[in-house]
């Protein structure tokens, strides 16, 4: 049972566009999410994250945008370099304090 | 601060062979995760420790396995008879005590190949 779902498994963008990367969880009891970035060979890295109490948080190029009632996150990178081209996890906390992670989209910036 | 370690970064092992990962987790983090993660998903949750005591464990985490992390350091992760099946990408993560705003720290990983 995948509790955080991201069903693009990729996306591919020109350079200075912007990526938008989408989220969906079904746990009401998640309230904390992050997204996190992803290169070959390399452990995720943190990017941004989001509290249950916000409906946006910014930093830089990323926005990341909670619509709670209906349980969707979503990623926006504003304006997209090559350097981004990763593979882009959400994950979520609930009570059970640990993390759940969405299976990853590999967003390509063309350029 | 060197961030979290992970040793060894590749392991080849035939099938029913033992192997045992390690992970040194950033010094002031006293949570330390372990993750697995296969081809074309995302990261799933293996085990934590708060310390040296182990909290929780998920089932994905069958008898073959354990883990352990003495003095509430660096951690350990041991597969016992290797299973084709076992071949991922075990990734371990630190963070310091759970509130808003925390996130986990992940190492690079020790990418298993079971042969």
């Amino acid at each position: 049972d995948q509790q955080v779902k991201q069903n693009s498994p990729s996306l591919s963008v020109q350079e200075g566009r912007i990526s938008i990367l989408n989220c969906d969880y079904t746990n009401s009891m998640f309230d904390y999410f992050l997204w996190y970035k992803k290169y070959p060979a390399e452990g995720p890295t943190f990017l941004i994250s989001i509290s249950s109490i916000k409906d946006k948080n910014e930093d830089g190029r990323f926005t990341v945008f909670l619509n709670k009632s209906a349980k969707h996150l979503s990623l926006h990178i504003v304006p997209s370099q090559p350097g981004d081209s990763a593979v882009y996890f959400c994950a979520a906390f609930g009570s059970a304090r640990q993390l759940t992670f969405g299976s990853g989209t590999q967003l390509t910036v063309l350029p | 601060d060197t961030g979290v370690s992970q040793d060894p970064r590749h392991k080849i092992t035939k099938r029913g062979q033992n192997v045992t990962f390690r992970c040194d987790p950033i010094s002031e983090h006293n949570r330390l995760y372990w993750y697995r993660q296969t081809l074309g998903q995302g990261p799933e949750f293996l085990t934590y420790f708060q310390n040296e005591a182990q909290l929780e464990k998920s089932r994905l985490l069958s008898d073959r396995f354990s883990a352990e992390r003495p003095k509430g350091s660096f951690s350990t992760l041991e597969i016992q008879r290797t299973e084709q099946g076992d071949s991922a990408m075990y990734l371990c993560a630190s963070s310091p005590r759970l509130r808003q705003g925390v996130h986990y720290t992940f190492g690079s990983g020790t990418r298993l190949t079971v042969v």
